[in-house]
Parts: C-alpha cells; sequence; structure tokens
C-alpha cells in the first residue's frame, strides 16, 4: 500500500499568514489521484482538494493544491480563523486507499 | 441536501461483532453514480479505510481488515451497514460513514464512538 508522510507534524501560525503543508507518498500516485480534508475537533472530516487541485464545492479559493508523483503541497494563502484544524491528505490512486497522519495547524 | 447518520451500539464487548448502519437522507442510495463507505478513526489518531460498496451490492474491503469486515445495502431502506467481527481494543475508533465519489469522501455522516471494553 502506499504510505503518505505529512509534514510538518504541527504548523503554528499566525491569522493572516500563508500555510503550507506537505504529503509525500512512499510511491507515485498516478493521475494525481490525491484529495485533501480538513476536520475539526469533534467533527468529521470535510473534503477540501481532489485531483491534486481542484477544489471540492463551496471551498474558499484561498485553498490551494499543487503537486504530482510523490510531493503534493496544500497551500492556505491567508489564514482565516476559522481555518485552524487538522488537515490529512489521502490517495486513492493505488488500493487500499490511505491518509497521512495530518498535519495540525495551529493559533501562534 | 444529503445527510447521513451512523446508528449503532456505543459499547462492544471483546470478540464480538461490530453492528453499525448508515443513513441516508436527502438522497438516493441507488444512484450507480456513488459508492458508500465506512471509515474510522482511533481516538488522537488518523483515518483509515474499512471498505465500501455500490448500490448493487459490489464492495471492496481493506486488505487488513478483510477476513473481519461484512458491508451490505438495504436499498428499500435507503441504507448500508458494517459489521465487524471478532473485535479487540484496537477497534476502539470513531466510524464514519461517507458517500464515495470513486474514493473521494466527498459526504460524511457525523461518526459515532464505539469503545471495545468488557
Amino acid at each position: 500500500e502506499i504510505v503518505l508522510t505529512q509534514s510538518p507534524g504541527t504548523l503554528s501560525l499566525s491569522p493572516g499568514e500563508r500555510a503550507t503543508l506537505s504529503c509525500r507518498a512512499s510511491q507515485s500516485v498516478s493521475s494525481n489521484y490525491l484529495a485533501w480534508y480538513q476536520q475539526k475537533p469533534g467533527q468529521a472530516p470535510r473534503l477540501l482538494i481532489y485531483g491534486a487541485s481542484s477544489r471540492a464545492t463551496g471551498i474558499p479559493d484561498r485553498f490551494s493544491g499543487s503537486g504530482s508523483g510523490t510531493d503534493f503541497t496544500l497551500t492556505i494563502s491567508r489564514l482565516e480563523p476559522e481555518d485552524f484544524a487538522v488537515y490529512y491528505c489521502q490517495q486513492y490512486s493505488i488500493s487500499p486507499p490511505t491518509f497521512g497522519q495530518g498535519t495540525k495547524v495551529e493559533i501562534k | 441536501q444529503l445527510q447521513l447518520q451512523e446508528s449503532g451500539p456505543g459499547l462492544v464487548k471483546p470478540s464480538e461483532t461490530l453492528s453499525l448502519t448508515c443513513t441516508v437522507s436527502g438522497g438516493s442510495i441507488s444512484s450507480s453514480n456513488y459508492y458508500w463507505g465506512w471509515i474510522r478513526q482511533p481516538p488522537g489518531k488518523g483515518l483509515e479505510w474499512i471498505g465500501n460498496i455500490s448500490y448493487s451490492g459490489s464492495t471492496y474491503y481493506n486488505p487488513s481488515l478483510k477476513s473481519r469486515v461484512t458491508i451490505s445495502v438495504d436499498t428499500s431502506k435507503n441504507q448500508f451497514s458494517l459489521k465487524l467481527s471478532s473485535v479487540t481494543a484496537a477497534d476502539t475508533a470513531v466510524y464514519y460513514c461517507a458517500r464515495l465519489d470513486g474514493y473521494i469522501a466527498a459526504y460524511w455522516g457525523q461518526g459515532t464512538l464505539v469503545t471495545v471494553s468488557s
């Protein structure tokens, strides 16, 4: 199975700053079959990005995804207070679908 | 608006079978465009794909759980279900049901915590 490694484990930033989250795969993720989810405490994850760079319905354009092969990035251009959460990447290129361990974006 | 709701016992004894149901409202489970899946999250940890099913009953199970998992669908009730046998404390988790676009979890239930303990 594909192992996804997210970095950093925790990102401490202030509102208005730019956040850059990394997701590295143990083997190539074909067709850019990579998604990003946001999870707040006590809530289910919410789909943000699919196909590495396509925003899901209703997701603000401050969220963007990029990358290919084994290296992918989620960028939040200017952090809003509601963006402080845990973010997971997921690959769906090779079964079983797998998730990274998460990056927590916390208020500095 | 599509909604999914998990239901089932919150406490299961070791070696017994965990059983959960996901009720779908605001949309038909019989749509051929989607799969329906189960994903779990142990307390304080990451997400694990359990498996998924189509409206016609075609299933996929994570190989790590395949020997213990059964997912079924009841289109007449707009529900799908999860059974996980021979549970241990390692199966303690929040269990989510989701509507899948391929293997993308676009819509999630709120999740239900299942604790395995005697």
